[in-house]
């Protein structure tokens, strides 16, 4: 199956800071999707992205389908920006299935 | 619109019981999939249903079945319950395959 791979797996900040979240995957891909999981485990929908650029307020991803990668960007972050971050992504070919990846584990100090 | 709902939240069951989790989808949407979040595996892909069918399977034992009714909404079970599967079990809806998915709140197991 599709391999998924985050980095970095952790990551410390001060606020204000602006960081880089890569998210690579090993074959052609349907679908890809980056997610915040709040405090409670909800997965909460930050980008449906399988190719090009999108923004919204603070946040913007970039899928290269082709070189198989996807970007996540946070600038001046924020405390409540911490969490850990998924990337998933949809193989050709495999159905409605969402293969994770490890997550980026965020922390933003005040 | 409300989201996708899932009942119950918390849940303790014991080595051996079964349990039944249940997901509402958001309206409209008819396809449901589950994931089973751990520590160690992280997010792993249980089951999809689509008009009630079964239309794929993760890499889990026979004792995690799931069904889907008429309106969308899906309930999973899991048979003879073990420590290992004390998880945070979530569901996923989408308009239909290859489509953004949304997740619910999640039902968090524990078996002791």
């Amino acid at each position: 199956g599709i391999q998924v791979e985050q980095s970095p797996p952790d990551l410390i900040l001060q606020e204000g800071a602006n960081s880089t979240l890569r998210c690579n995957f090993s074959d052609s891909v349907n679908n890809l999707q980056w997610f915040h999981q709040n405090p409670w485990g909800q997965l909460i929908n930050l980008f449906y992205i399988p190719s090009g650029t999108k923004q919204n307020g603070r946040l913007s991803a970039t899928t290269v389908a082709t070189e198989r990668y996807s970007l996540l960007y946070i600038s001046s972050s924020q405390t409540t920006d911490s969490g850990v971050y998924f990337c998933a992504v949809e193989q050709e070919g495999a159905g409605n299935m969402l293969t994770f990846g490890g997550g980026t584990r965020l922390m933003v100090k005040p | 619109k409300a989201g996708v709902t899932q009942t119950p939240r918390y849940l303790i069951k014991t080595r051996g019981q079964q349990v039944t989790l249940s997901c509402s989808p958001i309206s409209g949407h008819r396809s449901v999939s589950w994931y089973q979040q751990t520590p160690g595996q992280g997010l792993q892909f249980l089951f999809e249903y689509f008009s009630e069918t079964q239309r794929n399977k993760g890499n889990f034992p026979g004792r995690f079945s799931g069904r889907q009714f008429s309106n969308s909404r899906s309930e999973m079970n899991v048979s003879t319950l073990e420590l290992g599967d004390s998880a945070l079990y979530l569901c996923a809806s989408s308009f239909t395959g290859a489509t953004e998915a949304f997740f619910g709140q999640g039902t968090r197991l524990t078996v002791v």
